[in-house]
């Protein structure tokens, strides 16, 4: 199994909402990520979890909650998000140290409104 | 930082190759150049990653010159369905922060 999956496909949620995005791999990968990538935009690194542990978290606001369960899953929670924040959230992994080949999902469009 | 910088948009015809040049002045030893592409709506995917010199697989070569000061992403008879934005990246060799940027990508319109 090649495959990052990533659900639900499509969300939309109002700003006080609390929803979660959710990413799983069963490849055996170690290292996982979140980007955020808006319309035309390149992706932005969220976070990065080696070996279940957040190593990286690129300033991103408390709104956005990761949680890593385990090795073949990784969560994102969401609350109070503001309409900037629609965007397509995209889910990652790689065999061991952040920098590693990444293998991507398909996304998760959020739409705040 | 290793930044990178890509041409915007590049135009070519179906059968033709297409070269994209992604320059990364700053490169640091340790770095590797790593190229995704991406569809619409898909998350990127891997295509090639080198070092130095010349990497060639099933779907690209990478052209590395001995500054490592530029890459070339070389697409041998493109057609419809390589149309896509490809993005080049600076992937440090070790494991420290900051080294996972997207550039601003390259949009290849592949025409009939």
């Amino acid at each position: 199994d090649t495959e990052v999956t990533q659900t639900p496909k499509h969300l939309v949620m109002g700003m006080t909402n609390k929803k979660s995005l959710k990413c799983e791999q069963h490849m055996g990968h170690r290292a996982m990520y979140w980007y955020k990538q808006k319309a035309k935009k390149p992706p932005e690194l969220m976070f990065v979890y080696s070996y279940e542990k957040l190593s990286i978290n690129e300033s991103v606001p408390s709104r956005f909650s990761p949680e890593c369960p385990n090795s073949s899953l990784l969560n994102l929670h969401l609350h109070a998000l503001q309409p900037e924040d629609s965007a397509l959230y995209l889910c990652a992994s790689s065999l061991d140290r952040a920098g590693d080949t990444q293998y991507f999902g398909p996304g998760t469009r959020l739409t705040v409104l | 930082l290793a930044k990178t910088t890509q041409p915007i948009s590049m135009d070519s015809y179906e059968g033709q190759e297409v070269n994209i040049t992604c320059s990364h002045n700053n490169i640091a030893t340790n770095d590797y150049i790593t190229w995704y592409q991406q569809f619409p709506s898909q998350g990127p995917r891997f295509i090639i990653q080198g070092y130095k010199t010349k990497v060639t697989n099933e779907v690209a070569s990478l052209f590395i010159p001995a500054d490592r000061k530029s890459s070339t992403l070389s697409l041998p008879r493109v057609s419809l369905s390589d149309t896509a934005v490809y993005y080049c990246l600076v992937v440090l060799g070790d494991n420290a922060g900051n080294m996972l940027t997207f550039g601003g990508g390259t949009r290849l319109m592949v025409k009939p």
